[in-house]
């Protein structure tokens, strides 16, 4: 059973159109995140999720528009796409333990997006 | 706010011998958890270790250990007997308050056979 799961895995599209990520978890936890992770490898914080609730809103372009519809969902919908959001976007979720220990994110598989 | 330093972005091993990647993290936060995570050419991200702030004992899991500093704010990874299978990009992480976790810029390691 996959514990992170984030589809389509590779998505090719054209500037200016629509294209949405969706992921899911299975875990159980209370948080959800979307990263991306540039050409250079490095990775940045895009949103963050609790329950539903939006606690981290980076600055992403209004472009990019986090919805999460219960807590074991939160989906990624970008408009018009430009070349430079070719990237690759992770999900990934956590669970905050007693006394507020964080014991790590679970990542999806990653979404390599190529705008063309 | 928080950074983390990875200052050496590719590092090369034999198989079988020991290395050492480097990480140091700047914070004025005093309870915060440091991570490593692998990403193989797969591209999954894979937790290696954790080690809490509070706590002075180093983490181990199997081959991997860590050398926390905390005064030094220094955190890193150290990789016994090599396997080719280790070979991957490495990210130190800083968790602090806000549960965002925090990455460095990548050490890419090569194991050589």
């Amino acid at each position: 059973d996959t514990a992170v799961s984030q589809t389509p895995k590779y998505l090719v599209t054209q500037m200016g159109n629509d294209k949405s990520i969706k992921c899911e978890q299975n875990l159980g936890h209370d948080t959800m995140y979307w990263y991306k992770q540039d050409s250079k490898k490095f990775l940045k914080i895009m949103f963050s999720y609790n329950n539903k609730e939006l606690i981290i809103n980076e600055t992403v372009p209004n472009r990019f528009s986090p919805k999460s519809p219960d807590k074991a969902h939160l989906n990624l919908h970008i408009n018009s796409l430009e070349l430079g959001d070719s990237a690759v976007y992770f999900c990934a979720s956590s669970q905050v333990g007693e006394g507020g220990g964080l014991y790590g994110y679970t990542f999806g598989s990653g979404t390599r997006l190529t705008v063309v | 706010a928080q950074t983390v330093t990875q200052s050496q972005p590719e590092m090369s091993v034999q198989e079988a011998e020991t290395v050492t990647l480097s990480c140091t993290y700047d914070t004025s936060e005093s309870d915060y958890y440091l991570f490593w995570y692998k990403q193989p050419p797969s591209r999954q991200m894979i937790l290696v270790i954790r080690q809490e702030a509070y706590k002075q004992q180093n983490a181990t899991e199997n081959r991997f250990s860590v050398n926390f500093q905390k005064a030094a704010k220094s955190f890193s990874l150290k990789i016994s007997d090599s396997q080719l299978g280790d070979a991957a990009m490495y990210f130190c992480a800083f968790g602090g308050a806000t549960n965002k976790l925090i990455f460095g810029t990548g050490t890419l390691l090569a194991v050589q056979p």
